[in-house]
């Protein structure tokens, strides 16, 4: 099975600045590693995901790095804004074809950008 | 399109009841997975089912069980119910197995045991 960390735990930041959020796994055999965000009393939605094959991936103010030799991936968002605060869960896999343990997911991180 | 959708939305229920819950993944996608979200725990992954088959389990006692229709809708059964069972459930959906395009989830049912 995986072993996720995530940190922090919660994550103070002032509006404008950036955020990053650190995700450590176990499985070496992961090979896709996704980030969701959950609102509060919201559904998690997929914000941004990388695969093996790529380092690094960008969608506006958003993006994921990824070291597969250290077993960490984080997620960086630039100049916060308030309707960044929510709850951020990494959910590293393996997707070997051969079947999956089903996502894992971290223990959340709580970003709250403060005015 | 629609999303995944989940009923009830909230439940209550007595100690050593069981409960039934649903799930309706988006149209054309044939894999659910199912969790548990609670304070102390987080998201807690249950099963996936794909196709009709329970494709992975979670670490649940076996009270939790579920299956999947020919149509992909998906229901979850907890027999014997627990305290401890008061949680979310959320259920998400994707157009594959493994979903490597990501899972949409649902709302979620709020299932509270009295």
């Amino acid at each position: 099975g995986e072993n996720v960390e995530q940190h922090p735990s919660t994550l103070s930041v002032q509006e404008g600045d950036s955020a990053v959020i650190k995700c450590t796994y176990s499985d070496s055999a992961s090979n896709y590693f996704p980030w969701y965000k959950q609102e509060l009393g919201k559904r998690p939605q997929l914000i941004i995901d990388i695969r093996s094959n790529v380092g690094e991936k960008k969608d506006q103010r958003i993006a994921v790095t990824l070291n597969k030799t250290a077993k960490h991936f984080s997620l960086h968002i630039t100049e916060t804004q308030p309707e960044d605060s929510a709850v951020y869960f990494c959910a590293p896999n393996m997707y070997s074809g051969g079947g999956a343990d089903g996502l894992t997911f971290g223990k959340g991180t709580h970003l709250i950008i403060q005015p | 399109k629609a999303g995944v959708t989940q009923t009830p939305r909230y439940l209550i229920k007595t100690r050593g009841q069981q409960v039934t819950l649903s799930c309706s993944p988006i149209s054309g996608h044939r894999s659910v997975s199912w969790y548990q979200q609670t304070p102390g725990q987080g998201l807690q992954f249950l099963f996936e089912y794909f196709s009709e088959t329970q494709r992975n389990k979670g670490n649940f006692p076996g009270r939790f069980s579920g299956r999947q229709f020919s149509n992909s809708r998906s229901e979850m059964n907890v027999s014997t119910l627990e305290l401890g069972d008061s949680a979310l459930y959320l259920c998400a959906s994707s157009f594959s197995y493994p979903g490597t395009e990501g899972y949409t989830f649902g709302s979620g049912t709020r299932l509270t045991v009295v």
